[in-house]
C-alpha cells in the first residue's frame, strides 16, 4: 500500500551528536514536510519542500537542516543535538495535483530523546 | 499571522454521551480547515476537511464539523462517543496549498 514511512521509530542520543531522521513515501506526492510535536504545543513546522529543488524553512528551523534526495525521500538532520530537541517528529506529504484543500498524510513518527 | 486555538486541553465524557471539541482560527482569507485524530503511539489520521460548500462536513468514524465564518470556528462533534474515540484531536488551518497550522490539541478521555 502507498505509505509514509519514517526511520528510526525511536532514537536515544547524546548532546552534541549528529542525528538523521529519514522519511520515505510511496504516494507519489510532490510535497513533503517535517514537524515536531511537543506536549501542549501541537505540531510545529520545521521545514517543507515542494519538490526536489525547493526547500523552505518553517516556524522552527533553527538547529535543523533537511535534504530532499529524491521526490520520495526527505531527511531531517540535527547537526549537534541538544536536549530541548527531544520530541516526537513527524513527516507528512501532500499532493498539489489533488487541488482544493489537499490534506497532509502523516508518517508514524520518530520519538527522539537527547540526553 | 494564521493561528488555531483549541481552548480545551483535556475533555472527559462518558461513553454514549455527545461530544463537541472547539476550534477557533485566525486567517484572513477563506480557510481550509481540518480535523485530525492521533491515537496513542500513532501518527495523525484525517477525520474531515472543509474548503468550500456546505458548512456542515461529515467525516469518518461518525464525526462531523460545522464551519461558522462569523465565529471563526470549526467545532468537531459526535452524537455518541465510543471508548475507542479516546485520543488526541488536532484542528488545523491550511494556508492555501502551502502550509498547515495546527492547534495545540485536545485530549479526549472516555469514561466507561
Amino acid at each position: 500500500d502507498a505509505d509514509v514511512t519514517q526511520t528510526p521509530r525511536n532514537r536515544i542520543t547524546k548532546t552534541g551528536k549528529r542525528i538523521m531522521l529519514e522519511c520515505s513515501q510511496t504516494k507519489g506526492h510532490d510535497r513533503m514536510y517535517w514537524y515536531r510535536q511537543d506536549p501542549g504545543l501541537g505540531l510545529r513546522l520545521i521545514y517543507y519542500s515542494f519538490d526536489v529543488k525547493d526547500i523552505n524553512k518553517g516556524e522552527i528551523s533553527d538547529g535543523y537542516s533537511v535534504s530532499r534526495q529524491a521526490q520520495a525521500k526527505f531527511s531531517l538532520s540535527l547537526e549537534s543535538a541538544i536536549p530541548n530537541q527531544t520530541a516526537l517528529y513527524f513527516c507528512a506529504t501532500s499532493d498539489l495535483r489533488a487541488g482544493g484543500a489537499n490534506e497532509q498524510f502523516f508518517g508514524p513518527g520518530t520519538r527522539l530523546t537527547v540526553l | 499571522a494564521q493561528s488555531v486555538t483549541q481552548p480545551d486541553i483535556h475533555i472527559t465524557v462518558s461513553e454514549g454521551a455527545s461530544l463537541e471539541l472547539r476550534c477557533n482560527y485566525s486567517y484572513g482569507a477563506t480557510p481550509y480547515l481540518f480535523w485530525y485524530v492521533q491515537s496513542p503511539g500513532q501518527g495523525l489520521q484525517l477525520l474531515l476537511k472543509y474548503f468550500s460548500g456546505d458548512t456542515l462536513v461529515q467525516g469518518i468514524k461518525g464525526f462531523e464539523a460545522e464551519f461558522k465564518r462569523s465565529q471563526s470556528s470549526f467545532n468537531l462533534r459526535k452524537p455518541s462517543v465510543h471508548w475507542s474515540d479516546a485520543a488526541e484531536y488536532f484542528c488545523a488551518v491550511g494556508e492555501g496549498f502551502n502550509k498547515f497550522y495546527f492547534g495545540s490539541g485536545t485530549k479526549l478521555n472516555v469514561k466507561p
